[in-house]
């Protein structure tokens, strides 16, 4: 089975510019949450979805959007782009919100570098 | 203050000792416990996973996680050059969102 995957791997963009990041679940997963790793940093929580409904949601600007579509993949879009927005985001899917002990994948990443 | 504080290292050991790696957490609403492994620019593979308090055992790793205390351990024995990487520990609650440490960078020497 594939894990979980996305893109792009890597990615420049310029400050102010927007960007939209991709997420496929592993099959069958149905929640997918998306995570904000710095440099240096343990990752960071900043969106899950669930069913197609955001379950919850970090300490992030209105920047950050996103949403899961009826194939539960996830975009994660970045508006107003800084130079502190500048990281590796993470995807991550679980079976189930409720039954935790399913564990949670990571994908690789997608490499944003904002100049 | 973090909720979850782990210790930077870097930690360096010779083949086949054993490690020890901790964090402490503040959150007592913290009900999973994880440890990942992360390569160089890849993202976290899941080593343990426990469940409240307790011991976890998985080949040469071992996670123990101390609720009254609020701290979380990972040992690793016989460690391998291959063990070489970031290890972050992670908490989460009811809400299932993970709250993640800084991570303690490993390298193991032949």
């Amino acid at each position: 089975d594939a894990g979980v995957t996305q893109s792009p791997t890597h990615l420049i963009k310029t400050r102010g510019q927007h960007v939209t990041l991709r997420c496929s679940p592993i099959s069958g997963h149905k929640s997918v949450s998306w995570y904000q790793q710095v440099l240096g940093q343990g990752p960071q929580f900043i969106f899950q979805y669930y069913e197609k409904e955001e379950r919850g949601r970090g300490n992030f600007p209105d920047r950050f959007s996103a949403r899961q579509f009826p194939n539960y993949s996830s975009e994660l879009n970045v508006n107003a782009l800084l130079l502190g927005d500048s990281a590796l985001y993470l995807c991550a899917s679980t079976h189930t919100s409720t039954a935790f002990g399913n564990t949670i994948y990571f994908g690789e990443g997608s490499w944003l570098t904002v100049v | 203050q973090k909720e979850v504080e782990q210790d930077p290292g870097p930690l360096s050991v010779p083949e086949g000792a054993i490690v020890s790696l901790n964090c402490t957490y503040s959150n007592s609403a913290f009900q999973y416990f994880m440890w990942y492994r992360q390569y160089s620019r890849k993202g976290p593979e899941l080593l343990m996973y426990t469940y409240s308090s307790g011991n976890k055992e998985d080949g040469r790793f071992t996670a123990q996680v101390d609720k009254s205390s609020k701290y979380i351990s990972l040992f690793i024995r016989d460690s391998q050059p291959s063990d070489s990487a970031t290890y972050l520990c992670a908490g989460a609650g009811s809400a299932r969102q993970l709250t993640f440490g800084s991570g303690t960078q490993l390298t193991v020497l032949p």
